[in-house]
């Protein structure tokens, strides 16, 4: 079992260009999420996803877009870099049943010059 | 939105010495997990309260649970250097069923020397 798996680990963009973060699953977890995460400001929540063809926004969601086609898969998707984009993006999941522990990915590191 | 007030934001002991994080919040909370981030990696959950005055423990870890169910601690006795790292809350808002959003709180990073 990989878990909650992130690619890349690191990118760096150019202001203006666009790219995806990939999240993948293998936990059959309906729910999944993406946070963003800068100094002193914790952990903030970007978009989430209850199970495939639901998404919603969370704290933080201008300038993302997300899309739930499967339930292994929610990427990211970032239309315009720009430098306040620059963080540690963490993608995570749980079950809807239980005790609803979130399980997170290892992070993707972006830096938007 | 609701807001989750996380002190103090660094602490830094020596190693036998206690720590205690503190998460207060303005509204009444459904539940509260708890997370530790090691430096460089990613938040790794530890445990969730979800009654009103609940108690925990996890070997020298004590988590508590206010009886408003608006505040919770996590107290470590006699800290090792194995605890170094960022500790954090997380707040699910009452009503809003199993799907419910968590609220992280601001962190409290622990530093820990010999």
């Amino acid at each position: 079992n990989a878990g909650v798996t992130q690619t890349p680990k690191f990118q760096v963009l150019k202001t203006g260009q666009s790219m995806t973060l990939q999240c993948a699953q293998d936990m059959n977890h309906e729910y999944m999420s993406w946070y963003r995460q800068d100094p002193g400001m914790g952990l903030r929540l970007i978009h989430y996803s209850v199970g495939a063809g639901i998404t919603d926004q969370g704290e933080v969601p201008n300038g993302y877009n997300v899309s739930r086609s499967t339930t292994e898969d929610f990427p990211l998707r970032l239309l315009s870099a720009a430098p306040s984009q620059t963080s540690v993006y963490f993608c995570a999941t749980k079950s809807l049943a239980g005790v609803y522990e979130q399980y997170f990915g290892p992070g993707t590191r972006l830096t938007v010059t | 939105g609701q807001q989750v007030m996380q002190i103090p934001q660094y602490q830094h002991v020596q190693e036998g010495e206690d720590f205690t994080t503190y998460c207060n919040s303005s509204t009444t909370l459904s539940n509260i997990q708890w997370y530790k981030q090691r430096p460089g990696g990613h938040p790794v959950f530890l445990i969730q309260l979800v009654k009103s005055g609940e108690v925990k423990k996890q070997k020298r870890l004590t988590f508590q649970f206010g009886e408003a169910k608006k505040n919770s601690s996590l107290h470590i006795t006699a800290t090792q250097t194995t605890d170094v790292g960022t500790y954090f809350c997380a707040a699910g808002s009452e009503g809003t069923g199993t799907a419910s959003k968590l609220t992280f709180g601001t962190g409290t990073r622990l530093q820990v020397t010999l």
